[in-house]
């Protein structure tokens, strides 16, 4: 059972602000990502970290920014937060070597922007 | 980019009916995930794939990796209205620990 934790679950905030969604993990995985997510739709990779001080942008592009100063933490950060960054995120992290890469996500933040 | 496509996009099934979706790609993958997700929370893994042809279960899941390699398969035998959800399915090259998500399968069972 996998161990990663999202905060805020739920957050709603007015355009313009500088918001940071929270993740950790207690497995002490190398690799750590950031999906976003429109409600039922497909996940799209924003940004992966394959350790600390890695960080990647992924194949969807984003204006938010990540860091990975610890292993078990990664958050992400928008700037300046505006409607159309309303989505959900979600983060993931797995210990993978080799063809072993199992990924184990977190519950999610469910970001509204208005 | 990339994508992978499922099908069906979404079913109606009676409770007690077995289901089958799959996924497919361009792209030859060397890793496969099966994904359940419930609204409002993360995707939660099912069953993983490591090798072509593998069939690996899972209670009343099953999994099969295609043989060539493009492809993959759940199965859900005597579904149960807590089978309803968004059935994803990942793909991962050789050589990359990132996962391209296919668009998903909506499932829901009819008691």
């Amino acid at each position: 059972e996998a161990d990663i934790y999202q905060t805020p679950r739920y957050l709603v905030i007015g355009t313009g602000k500088k918001i940071t969604l929270e993740c950790s993990q207690t497995m002490g995985h190398d690799k750590m990502y950031w999906y976003q997510q429109d409600p039922g739709m497909e996940l799209h990779l924003i940004h992966y970290s394959y350790g600390v001080n890695s960080t990647e942008k992924g194949d969807l592009s984003s204006e938010s920014t990540v860091s990975r100063i610890r292993t078990e933490h990664f958050p992400l950060t928008l700037e300046s937060a505006r409607p159309s960054h309303t989505s959900q995120y979600l983060c993931a992290s797995s210990e993978a070597s080799g063809n072993y890469n199992e990924q184990f996500f977190g519950p999610g933040t469910r970001l509204t922007v208005l | 980019g990339q994508q992978l496509n499922q099908s069906p996009q979404s079913m109606f099934i009676q409770e007690g009916e077995d289901v089958s979706m799959n996924c497919t790609s361009s792209s030859i993958f060397n890793t496969w995930l099966w994904y359940k997700q419930d609204p409002g929370e993360g995707p939660v893994l099912l069953i993983a794939l490591y090798k072509a042809g593998e069939l690996t279960s899972n209670g009343r899941l099953t999994a099969q990796f295609g043989i060539t390699r493009k492809d993959s398969f759940l199965n859900i035998s005597a579904s149960i209205p807590s089978d309803v959800g968004i059935y994803f399915c990942a793909g991962s090259t050789s050589g990359t620990y990132k996962y391209i998500f296919g668009t998903g399968t909506r499932l829901k069972v009819l008691a």
